[in-house]
């Protein structure tokens, strides 16, 4: 089993539309959570912190379940913008810190 | 402005030959990292170092080298010895401490010729 997993989509969806990606992390000593977002061909940027109540930003929501050990982000009315890979990122804590980053789920907005 | 650089933004290698990729950042960051990226995988780390004069091996780190004689600076040298080395490189620095957030230069695109 992957220590992050996500499903790699692609999510197609209208403009407008929310969607919700989940994230799935088998290490329960996991620390800290991460969403970022990645554009084609270009380098990964964060997109949001996860905390253990939930936090938003704007049109995004992300959440973090520890008891089922999976964080969740929701895109509020999708703009074609939005369009790209979204990477979770776990920190785990075996040893020193580690930067553990799922594949991504590619999401693209349609008009 | 602060940031992470990476050049070249592309670099060809033929058989046989070392190839140098540099990272520059001038955030004054502790922590430095990295990162190979294949179509359809996650990024694995290569190195990554905490400190200067100091680094660790990261998941891949056969057939790759690097050196941090600087904080701002820390090339990764993609030796003879890796078989496969096309991939996208991403070079990586963050604040050392648990729950700091990783920062990402541009990254460089590797091609075997």
């Amino acid at each position: 089993r992957k220590e992050v997993e996500q499903d790699p989509g692609p999510f197609n969806v209208p403009e407008g539309a929310t969607v919700a990606f989940n994230c799935t992390y088998s290490n329960s000593a996991s620390q800290s959570f991460f969403w970022y977002r990645q554009d084609c061909r270009k380098e990964p940027k964060l997109l949001m912190s996860v905390y253990s109540s939930g936090n938003e930003d704007g049109r995004f929501t992300a959440q973090l379940n520890r008891a089922s050990q999976y964080i969740s982000l929701l895109i509020r009315d999708s703009k074609l913008s939005d369009s790209a890979t979204y990477l979770c990122v776990v920190i785990s804590t075996s040893g020193t810190y580690k930067y553990i980053f799922g594949t991504g789920t590619r999401l693209k907005v349609l008009a | 402005d602060g940031g992470i650089t990476q050049s070249p933004k592309y670099l060809f290698r033929k058989e046989g030959q070392n190839v140098t990729l540099s990272c520059e950042q001038n955030l004054n960051h502790d922590a430095m990292y990295w990162y190979r990226q294949d179509p359809g995988q996650g990024l694995r780390l290569i190195y990554y170092s905490q400190i200067v004069n100091d680094f660790q091996k990261g998941d891949i780190a056969e057939g790759y080298s690097v050196s941090r004689e600087k904080k701002e600076s820390f090339p990764l040298t993609v030796t003879s010895a890796q078989k496969n080395p096309t991939a996208f490189y991403l070079c990586a620095s963050s604040m050392t401490g648990v729950g700091e957030t990783q920062y990402f230069g541009p990254g460089t695109r590797l091609l075997v010729l």
